[in-house]
């Protein structure tokens, strides 16, 4: 059985400060990560993907990933109330489906 | 459109009722997926679709769900005799199959059974 599990939350943090939202895999064989971000009552979006082990930035946002830990994370920068969402973590072995985790839920106090 | 369309955006059916759910992908996308998301829950994987490729269909609850995908394109999710537990939004994603899929949502239908 493919696991992805987050906390569930809710993650408060005030404004301006990092968020750090966590992710755990169960299969070894998982080759792409993914974050997606989702509103309340919208569909996910993509906003980060990362593929090696490390650190990938983009803007605010940086995914860090430990293949040998099975463990992804994204660090949000700044954080804004805009970003109050449930932040959706996505494991894909190529050409596979894509396994969810449950998400975790995010709160930014201004 | 530029995007991933889903058909309706919502549907009311009685007990027992059969619907159908379309899926429009993004043009020249080769994987297509579905899932459903229970009020406050996650992202349930239902069946993927990949090119030519027989369907993982290990998602699918129950004999009363199933799939299929027409010249590769359109999708469409047909579930019989729906019991109210199936209630939720069923969302549909494509992506192109390279070493980084990156799929796109549609906005979903929200299908309610009374």
């Amino acid at each position: 059985q493919k696991e992805v599990e987050q906390n569930s939350g809710p993650l408060s943090v005030p404004e301006g400060a990092i968020a750090s939202l966590n992710c755990t895999y169960s299969d070894r064989g998982s080759q792409s990560f993914f974050w997606y971000r989702q509103y309340s009552g919208k569909s996910p979006e993509l906003i980060m993907s990362i593929y090696s082990n490390g650190d990938q930035e983009d803007g605010r946002f940086t995914a860090q990933l430990n293949k040998a830990s099975q463990y992804v994370s994204l660090l949000i920068r700044d954080s804004q109330p805009s970003d109050s969402a449930t932040y959706l973590c996505a494991v894909n072995n190529y050409g596979q489906n894509f396994v969810f985790g449950p998400g975790t839920r995010l709160s930014v106090l201004p | 459109g530029a995007g991933v369309s889903q058909s309706p955006s919502n549907k009311v059916t009685e007990k027992g009722k059969d619907v159908e759910l379309r899926c429009d992908p993004i043009s020249g996308h080769t994987a297509l997926y579905w899932y459903r998301q229970s009020l406050g829950q996650g992202l349930e994987f239902l069946i993927y679709f990949q090119g030519n490729s027989a369907p993982d269909k290990s998602g699918l609850p129950s004999d009363r769900f199933s799939a299929e995908r027409t010249g590769g394109s359109v999708s469409t999710l047909t579930i019989q005799r729906t019991q109210q537990e199936d209630s939720a939004v069923y969302l549909c994603a494509s992506s192109y199959r390279d070493r980084g899929p990156r799929n796109t949502f549609g906005s979903g239908t929200r299908l309610t059974v009374v």
